[in-house]
């Protein structure tokens, strides 16, 4: 079975350009979740999709959005972009949003 | 809320050793807990998970975890550590059963391990 890939794995973009991640998950696994690991805060979860509906929330601006298709695939965008957001963002897929597999991630560098 | 602690942020081991990172967790019920391992610039592999029942779980790559509801802890173990186990690892806690629970996993700060030969 395939693994969760995201696209694209590396991205430098300037400040207040927006920006679209994607992450294709595991087939049948019908959760997304996205998170953001950067060297000062860590780990920290942005949101999670079940079934086209966004099921849970973190603690992020509304900058940091994001949907879920039908086929379950899951993008994030973020909008007027910082230079904080320099970051690895990760996205993890699931069948009930339990237990959770990683994809690659991909690497924003804002500038 | 949910928080996880892992009190050591850099381990150094000799490659045989044995190997045992901690992992503290604050939660009101029993959590669904999980170990993660990073490589440089690569994701997150899922090495083991204790959701309930015996609390001594296996994993993969030789590891072992231990859930002590008594001490809130899930210390990761392994035998004898091998070089290529050199790498990241993340403590996780999602909440209990529950919709407003899934899908999001609380992380500890990670644990650097370093294998000296």
């Amino acid at each position: 079975k395939a693994g969760v890939t995201q696209t694209p794995r590396y991205l430098i973009k300037t400040r207040g350009q927006q920006v679209t991640l994607s992450c294709s998950p595991i087939s049948g696994h019908r959760s997304v979740s996205w998170y953001q690991q950067t060297p000062g805060q860590g780990l920290q979860f942005l949101f999670e999709y079940f079934s086209e509906t966004q099921r849970n929330k973190g603690n992020f601006p509304g900058r940091f959005s994001g949907r879920q298709f039908s086929n379950s695939r899951s993008e994030m965008n973020v909008s007027t972009l910082e230079l904080g957001d320099s970051a690895l963002y990760l996205c993890a897929s699931s069948l009930e949003g339990v237990e959770q597999y990683f994809g690659p991630g991909t690497r924003l560098t804002v500038t | 809320a949910q928080s996880v602690t892992q009190p050591d942020i850099h381990i150094t081991v000799s490659e045989g050793a044995s190997l045992e990172l901690r992992c503290n967790y604050s939660y009101g019920a029993t959590p669904y807990l999980f170990w993660y391992v990073q490589s440089p610039g690569q994701g997150l592999q899922l090495l083991l998970k204790y959701f309930s029942g015996d609390t001594l779980v296996q994993g993969i790559k030789g590891f072992e975890a231990e859930f002590k509801r008594s001490q809130s802890s899930f210390n990761l173990r392994k035998p004898s550590v091998h070089w290529s186990d050199a790498a990241e690892y993340f403590c996780a806690v999602l909440g209990g059963a529950g919709g407003t629970s899934y899908g999001k996993l609380t992380f500890g700060q990670g644990t650097i391990l370093t294998v000296h030969p």
